[in-house]
């Protein structure tokens, strides 16, 4: 089936700096999803992205699509310690399907 | 408004007996997924609903395991003779039908089995 890669799968950042996540996968997908988990809880949605090249922002949050469609960003900017959590891309199986792909995560660590 | 619940939030078993999971969709969602996660990795899906019937049950680990939605809202994961494996959190989550990947989670539940 089709797999999502994302990297780094940790971040270790001091409060205030930039971060950047990415999310590959070898076959097309049609839509990227960026969803946060915070321990002990279900993940959340936090952006959607529909067309290849759309860049999409949600406050200190970017998120793009791969021109591609092969691979989608994520970006934070501004870090604060509530973005602390685990970060996941996803993507329908298929054009069409309700069956979401995820990627593995990539924890985000900040220090004060 | 009320979120997606699930219940128990926490469930520790003694391997080999069964156990159920419950999951209240958000009211008027009429797709219900399930996916598992293991601890520290991503989800792994289980099963989808659309309304009372299940389209894609391709992620159901083994033939112990098996849902079912009633109403087209509450929907129940059993889990038969449990094995240590078997540990893990399982999440519900629901959507409305036609929007795209937009599925809302709720919280999980912690299963360990000893």
């Amino acid at each position: 089936g089709q797999q999502l890669n994302q990297s780094p799968q940790s971040m270790f950042i001091q409060e205030g700096e930039d971060v950047s996540m990415n999310c590959t996968s070898s076959s097309i997908f049609n839509t990227w999803l960026w969803y946060k988990q915070d321990p002990g809880e279900g993940p959340v949605l936090l952006i959607a992205l529909y067309k290849a090249g759309e860049l999409t922002s949600n406050g200190r949050l970017t998120a793009q699509f791969g021109i591609t469609r092969k691979d989608s960003f994520l970006n934070i900017s501004a870090s604060i310690p509530s973005d602390v959590g685990i970060y996941f891309c996803a993507g329908p199986e298929f054009q069409g399907a309700q069956k979401l792909v995820f990627g593995q995560g990539t924890r985000l660590t900040i220090n004060p | 408004g009320a979120g997606v619940s699930q219940s128990p939030s926490n469930k520790v078993t003694e391997k080999g007996k069964d156990v159920e999971l419950r999951c209240d969709p958000i009211s008027g969602h009429t797709a219900l997924y399930w996916y598992r996660q293991s601890l520290g990795q991503g989800l792994e899906f289980l099963i989808y609903f659309q309304g009372n019937s299940a389209p894609d049950k391709s992620g159901l680990p083994s033939d112990r395991f098996s849902a079912e939605r009633t109403g087209g809202s509450v929907s129940t994961l059993t889990i038969q003779r449990t094995q240590q494996e078997d540990s893990a959190v399982y999440l519900c989550a629901s959507s409305l039908f036609y929007r795209r990947g937009t599925q809302y989670f709720g919280p999980g539940t912690r299963l360990l089995v000893l």
